[in-house]
């Protein structure tokens, strides 16, 4: 709906590794969100910017920074991965039209 | 804090079956109201949503909700249900604008031929 993509789609990494996932929008959204689904929480809020270099933390924030130096991108970084962060992570941005957050297609990522 | 209860976390019936999932929230005020679907291996879809006026609100595929303030609930409603319903249903919460959403755990929904 909002053309909202997201990359990689899935991927596999190893503890203590580095993880960038990318969010990419192409509506002008000022507010983007990431998020991270797990079975019987929903989705919890991660972190999330209300424009470009504006970034606050949300629900479950440790462990993930983010950066946002365009309107279009909004970057998640888990500095050294942890098999707690195993999950599907989810990238939204906020079309103020409509009130309303879109979603993007997910990233499932598996930390061994 | 706003939070979102989704009491049942799976649901099954029959195609041609009224369905009804439920939705309680607890927060001070009134809320936006949203539910939200999501099918296998995809991203969330927004099925409607509730901001003031009619308590009664009519979505996307055929599905409705009724926000009850006495009761804090926002229960979603479709009054026969096809296969291609089968999905997982998310119930979320905002303080305003749906700019921060609180969501439930999500009730999975399976559907018999």
């Amino acid at each position: 709906d909002a053309g909202i993509t997201q990359s990689p789609r899935h991927k596999v990494t190893e503890t203590g590794t580095p993880v960038t996932l990318r969010c990419h929008q192409t509506e002008n959204h000022r507010y983007m969100y990431w998020y991270r689904q797990d079975p019987g929480h929903g989705l919890r809020l991660i972190h999330y910017s209300y424009g470009v270099k504006d970034t606050d933390k949300g629900e479950v924030s440790d462990g993930y920074s983010v950066s946002r130096s365009k309107t279009e991108d909004f970057l998640l970084t888990l500095e050294s991965a942890t098999s707690s962060q195993t999950s599907v992570y989810f990238c939204a941005s906020h079309r103020d039209s409509t009130d309303t957050q879109y979603f993007g297609p997910g990233t499932r990522l598996t930390v061994l | 804090a706003q939070s979102v209860t989704q009491p049942d976390i799976h649901i099954t019936v029959s195609e041609g079956a009224s369905l009804e999932l439920r939705c309680n929230y607890s927060y001070g005020a009134t809320p936006y109201l949203f539910w939200y679907v999501q099918s296998p291996g995809q991203g969330l879809q927004l099925l409607l949503k509730y901001f003031s006026g009619d308590t009664l609100v009519q979505g996307i595929k055929g599905f409705e909700a009724e926000f009850k303030r006495s009761q804090s609930s926002f229960n979603l409603r479709k009054p026969s249900v096809h296969w291609s319903d089968a999905a997982e249903y998310f119930c979320a919460v905002a303080p305003d604008a749906g700019n921060m959403l609180t969501f439930g755990g999500g009730t999975r929904l399976m559907v018999k031929p």
